[in-house]
């Protein structure tokens, strides 16, 4: 199995600043096909996840260009450019190139 | 509206049986592949299951093997856990998504709250 690995797993912010989040997975991500398949959640308090990042750095519709992803092989990162207080929550990492099972990172809290 | 709605989240004795059903609307559900995805209180995203389109193709974490089963109904546009032999550990919020990696439309429900204990 993928293992993914965040950190750091508790992100304390300044609303206004960058903040960054590492991911790491055991083997590389990139697939046969030319894809890299590692997604980023978003989880606020007391709602269910949604995906923020598919292939590493394409943004879903809807999420604002502050979040960005980038990375290659084992090593990636989100980025939040400026950190809005609708922020807070956590955020988990997911392989999609090697399953089953289909792997996510442990967490990271953000929070102000 | 795009959507999944799951339920039939319960408290229950171990050893005992429950159904989830997650619905969906406002999407082609049959042309993708669907997973359930539990959290634990306080606990990350732990991938349970999956699902092809039409249903032949079934994967489970090692956890639940031989203890859930998962399928689908195209038709009425459903999705079910079955879950057999219920233990503490499986305690959870129980999540119906799409997962999807490689394209631009993902989905998640809203989850269902599942409790294991006597």
């Amino acid at each position: 199995d993928i293992v993914m690995t965040q950190s750091p797993l508790s992100l304390p912010v300044t609303l206004g600043q960058p903040a960054s989040i590492s991911c790491r997975s055991s083997q590389s991500l990139a697939y046969s096909d030319g894809n890299t398949y590692l997604s980023w959640y978003q989880q606020r308090p007391g709602q269910s996840p949604r995906r923020l990042i598919y292939k590493v750095s394409n943004r879903d519709s809807g999420v604002p260009d502050r979040f960005s992803g980038s990375g290659s092989g084992t090593d990636f990162t989100l980025k939040i450019s400026r950190v809005e207080a609708e922020d807070v929550g956590i955020y988990y990492c997911m392989q999609g190139k090697q399953w089953p099972p289909w792997t996510f990172g442990q967490g990271t809290k953000v929070e102000i | 509206e795009v959507q999944l709605v799951e339920s039939g989240g319960d408290l229950v004795q171990p050893g005992g049986s429950l159904r989830l059903s997650c619905a969906a609307s406002g999407f082609t559900f049959s042309s993708l592949w669907m997973h359930w995805v539990r959290q634990a209180p306080g606990k990350g995203l732990v991938w349970v299951s999956h699902i092809n389109t039409d249903g032949s193709i079934t994967n489970y974490a090692d956890s639940v093997k031989g203890r859930f089963t998962i399928s689908r109904d195209n038709a009425k546009n459903m999705l079910y856990l079955q879950m057999n032999s219920l233990r503490a550990e499986d305690t959870a919020v129980y999540y119906c998504a799409s997962l999807v990696t490689r394209g631009p439309f993902d989905i998640w429900g809203q989850g269902t709250m599942v409790t294991v204990s006597s």
